[in-house]
């Protein structure tokens, strides 16, 4: 069954601080592996997006991997702002799959001052 | 701005009253998605349509309908409303059947 799994649930960090939030994925024949940020109440959008083939990419503080033989993606956040506060997605698209798009539920983040 | 319009904003109604949610999709997208989050909870797929066809189906409801119009945009009918559906209601489009996802701002709808 394809599914995809993150953790922690959910987060509490210092403004400044770091923090990797995790995704573990099953979904079969792979694509490609996005995360996106969604601000409470509004649209998730789109942070990196990353293929087989790639094993990093960065976007400002936000730097995402990705390991397609374990089947696990990381996502990092430096020196964290308040405005980071939000659920981070991550979501595998499958080649073939009916719905093309299987969604993880989310790590809800929150930056304190 | 994603470029996907989705209206109403917000919308409040009854138990057992129908609505109607209206997605356009970023200009060039064929590919129209609708999803469902209710409060605290990820997102859910109700349905996918790729150039007027439907494309992939979810855990969509038999009292939901959608449907994709030859200028792309798309409508989402909730009707029998009952006071779980309460929950924003968000479209994506993208290219192709893979491609980037873009979200809209959501519908939030309200049953009272």
């Amino acid at each position: 069954k394809n599914q995809v799994e993150q953790s922690p649930q959910s987060l509490i960090i210092l403004e400044g601080k770091n923090c990797t939030l995790q995704c573990n994925y099953t979904v079969s024949p792979f694509s490609n592996l996005r995360w996106y940020k969604q601000d409470t109440g509004r649209g998730p959008v789109s942070l990196t997006i990353m293929t087989f083939s790639e094993n990093t990419k960065s976007n400002g503080r936000y730097t995402a991997t990705l390991d397609a033989d374990t089947k696990q993606s990381s996502l990092h956040i430096t020196a964290s702002q308040l405005s980071d506060s939000a659920s981070y997605i991550c979501v595998v698209s499958a080649e073939n799959y009916g719905q093309n798009f299987v969604f993880g539920p989310g790590t809800r983040l929150s930056v304190l001052p | 701005d994603s470029g996907v319009t989705q209206t109403p904003k917000h919308l409040i109604t009854a138990t057992g009253q129908r609505v109607t949610l209206r997605c356009s999709p970023r200009s060039g997208d064929l590919s129209v998605y609708w999803y469902q989050q209710s409060l605290d909870q990820g997102l859910q797929f109700l349905i996918q349509y790729y150039n007027g066809e439907e494309r992939a189906k979810g855990n969509i409801l038999e009292r939901f309908s959608a449907q994709q119009f030859p200028d792309l945009h798309s409508e989402l009918n909730l009707s029998s409303l009952e006071l779980g559906d309460s929950a924003l209601y968000f479209c994506a489009s993208s290219v192709q059947v893979t491609g980037e996802l873009f979200f809209g701002e959501g519908s939030r709808l309200t049953v009272l």
